[in-house]
């Protein structure tokens, strides 16, 4: 069964500071992947989605994606307060995008 | 504009009672309809998902069936709870091909 790790469990970083989240898939079928954030006691938004090899930038927040180590990356800077929140990574593959597995999870704290 | 409302917004019941949560979704004809449980603090996992009307695949069952009695709405339900079963229910809708999710406000639930 595919499995979607995330790294780290936990990160603390300051206001102002980067944050780098990591995640890797074990099923090398996956074609997709996204970055959700949720807020606490609120449901999952989707923040980013990158489908190619490469690099895409909106705002304070750029994805990275390597399709042959299945490692994709979000890269948060001038961390605010308000990004507080945990991030889960998300992949699917083209032959059934039905089946969509979240990873573990990464909770950032920004302190301000 | 797509709109998805899940209900009730929170349950406290008793282990061994019956459970039915709810999902109705406006604006999106035909949409591929989910449904995930998520642990206190932890991650994603997938339920269920239907393409069509009267057709549910089970993707974990967790002692939970899910039922599609019309094209806007998935119900999730068990005749007897278990305190496993306790967490925040997630319904969703697929925007694009590639499968990206987007969450109704979820229920959660206590069982104690």
């Amino acid at each position: 069964q595919q499995k979607v790790q995330q790294s780290p469990e936990s990160l603390i970083v300051p206001e102002g500071g980067m944050a780098s989240l990591n995640c890797t898939s074990s099923d090398r079928n996956v074609d997709y992947f996204w970055w959700y954030r949720q807020h606490s006691g609120k449901s999952p938004k989707m923040l980013m989605s990158i489908f190619s090899n490469g690099e895409k930038e909106e705002g304070r927040f750029t994805v990275h994606l390597n399709k042959a180590s299945l490692h994709t990356s979000l890269h948060i800077r001038d961390s605010q307060p308000s990004d507080s929140a945990l991030y889960l990574c998300a992949a699917s593959g083209s032959s059934n995008t039905n089946k969509v597995v979240f990873g573990t999870g990464t909770r950032l704290q920004v302190l301000p | 504009a797509q709109t998805i409302h899940q209900w009730p917004v929170a349950e406290i019941k008793a282990v061994g009672s019956p459970l039915s949560l709810g999902c109705t979704i406006k604006g999106k004809s035909s949409p591929n309809l989910y449904w995930y449980w998520q642990a206190t603090g932890g991650t994603l996992q997938q339920l269920f998902y239907s393409i069509t009307v009267g057709q549910v695949e089970s993707v974990v069952q967790l002692n939970l069936s899910a039922s599609r009695p019309k094209d806007d709405q998935f119900i999730l339900s068990t005749e007897k709870l278990l305190l496993s079963h306790s967490g925040f229910y997630l319904c969703a809708w697929t925007g694009a091909n590639t499968g990206q999710l987007y969450f109704g406000e979820g229920s959660k639930l206590t069982v104690l």
